[in-house]
């Protein structure tokens, strides 16, 4: 049971270069979602999914887009890298509503030059 | 205001020593608290939930006032690993997004 893979842990952009990062989970886990993590500025929501075929915005989604056409992929794709994307990537799932807390992935490195 | 507000700290403390501290919310329709623990370059892990009645997992203690809007933790006997930043996270009635708060760092010296 590998839980919620994220690659690639690395990468690095030029500016206006687009890149997809995949997620994957293997818990059967309705909800998905994505968050960027900025120092001094905790998590914050990019987008989420409550299943397949459904997705929504988040609190930073510009920039960023997704789909979800299987319960178990959640790709983030970047449509033109700027360097205030620079970032670390958090994907991560729940069973139900948010009261049974979260599993993150490990993470994906970003720096746009 | 921020929805969820902590310390950053750093709180320093020596092996064995008891430290604590809070994390308050805005919403008072919040329902679910979680405690997560993020070592260095790390994703953030579940480290305990927080019940109305209070719980304690081991050496860790969670308390939830909802009349002031606060939650807290409290690391009884600390150890050299449990230097990491703690996140307080909290949950909103029928909702799934969590709310994180930016985290409290712990460090702790031999």
């Amino acid at each position: 049971n590998a839980g919620v893979t994220q690659t690639p842990k690395f990468q690095v952009l030029k500016t206006g270069q687009s890149m997809t990062l995949q997620c994957a989970q293997d818990m059967n886990h309705e909800y998905m979602s994505w968050y960027r993590q900025d120092p001094g500025m905790g998590l914050r929501l990019i987008h989420y999914s409550v299943g397949a075929g459904i997705t929504d915005q988040g609190e930073v989604p510009n920039g960023y887009n997704v789909s979800r056409s299987t319960t178990e992929d959640f790709p983030l794709r970047l449509l033109s890298a700027a360097p205030s994307q620079t970032s670390v990537y958090f994907c991560a799932s729940s069973k139900g509503q948010g009261r049974y807390g979260y599993t993150f992935g490990s993470g994906t490195r970003l720096t746009v030059v | 205001r921020k929805e969820v507000e902590q310390d950053p700290g750093p709180f320093n403390v020596p092996e064995g020593a008891t430290v604590a501290f809070n994390c308050t919310y805005s919403n008072s329709a919040s329902q679910s608290f979680f405690w997560y623990r993020q070592d260095c370059r790390k994703e953030p892990k579940l480290l305990m939930s927080v019940y109305s009645s209070g719980n304690e997992d081991g050496r860790f203690t969670a308390q939830l006032n909802r009349a002031s809007q606060y939650i807290s933790l409290l690391i009884r006997d600390s150890k050299l690993s449990d230097s990491a930043t703690y996140l307080c996270v909290v949950n909103r009635v029928n909702d799934y997004k969590l709310s994180f708060g930016a985290g409290t760092t712990v460090t702790v010296r031999a």
